[in-house]
């Protein structure tokens, strides 16, 4: 079955420092990669996506590539902000048959900004 | 401001009563997905729904069950209340059934006590 490993948290960053978080992910077709961030007590946002191989996604600073060769799809940001602290999610759709694209997610990277 | 709208916000009720969540899927989509959020199972697919047909069934218990109606709005219905059903229950829509970006509710904060 499909599966997504990221990276145990918390991560606590000062500002303006570079972000990684790593993900990796197991899935039997070609899925689609996303990055949902969730901020405290709010729901999940898309932050970024990749629909297929060697495709970069991005957004507000934040970017991450689809890498099938290593079935990575790591998120990064050369400079985090106090505004970035918030819960992200790596998460992967694929179709698991009668066409159903339900999201697999990671469980989960906070990160923590301090000024 | 994602477009899909829950309710309620917040609920809380006791062991072995019934409860439903209410989602409205942004304008346009057709695919209602709904997922429940815990501490010890992180983000976990429960089921789906296309145009008021269920479509895709994942880690849902048989004490819940859902449904879209012809509005395409959806209800999760949860019986049975165990204390373990406390979570947060996000509904997510997107455009079709296919490799679409599904966009995420506020979520309804159940509370079992």
């Amino acid at each position: 079955g499909n599966s997504v490993t990221q990276m145990e948290g918390p991560v606590t960053l000062s500002e303006e420092a570079f972000l990684t978080i790593n993900c990796t992910y197991t899935a039997t077709g070609y899925p689609s990669l996303f990055w949902y961030v969730q901020y405290p007590g709010e729901g999940l946002q898309l932050l970024l996506k990749a629909t297929k191989a060697d495709d970069k996604g991005s957004n507000k600073g934040f970017e991450a590539t689809y890498r099938k060769e290593t079935t990575s799809f790591h998120l990064e940001k050369g400079s985090v902000q106090v505004s970035d602290s918030a819960v992200y999610f790596c998460a992967l759709s694929d179709n698991s048959g009668a066409g159903s694209y339900q999201l697999t997610f990671g469980k989960g990277t906070k990160l923590s900004v301090i000024p | 401001d994602s477009g899909v709208t829950q309710t309620p916000k917040h609920l809380i009720t006791a062991t072995g009563q019934r409860v439903t969540l209410r989602c409205s899927p942004r304008s346009g989509d057709l695919s209602v997905y709904w997922y429940q959020q815990s501490l010890d199972q992180g983000l976990q697919f429960l089921i789906q729904y296309y145009n008021g047909e269920e479509r895709a069934k994942g880690n849902i218990l048989e004490r819940f069950s859902a449904q879209q109606f012809p509005d395409l709005h959806s209800e999760l219905n949860l019986s049975s209340l165990e204390l373990g059903d406390s979570a947060l229950y996000f509904c997510a829509s997107s455009l079709g059934q296919g490799m679409d970006t599904q966009y995420f509710g506020p979520g309804t904060r159940l509370t079992v006590l």
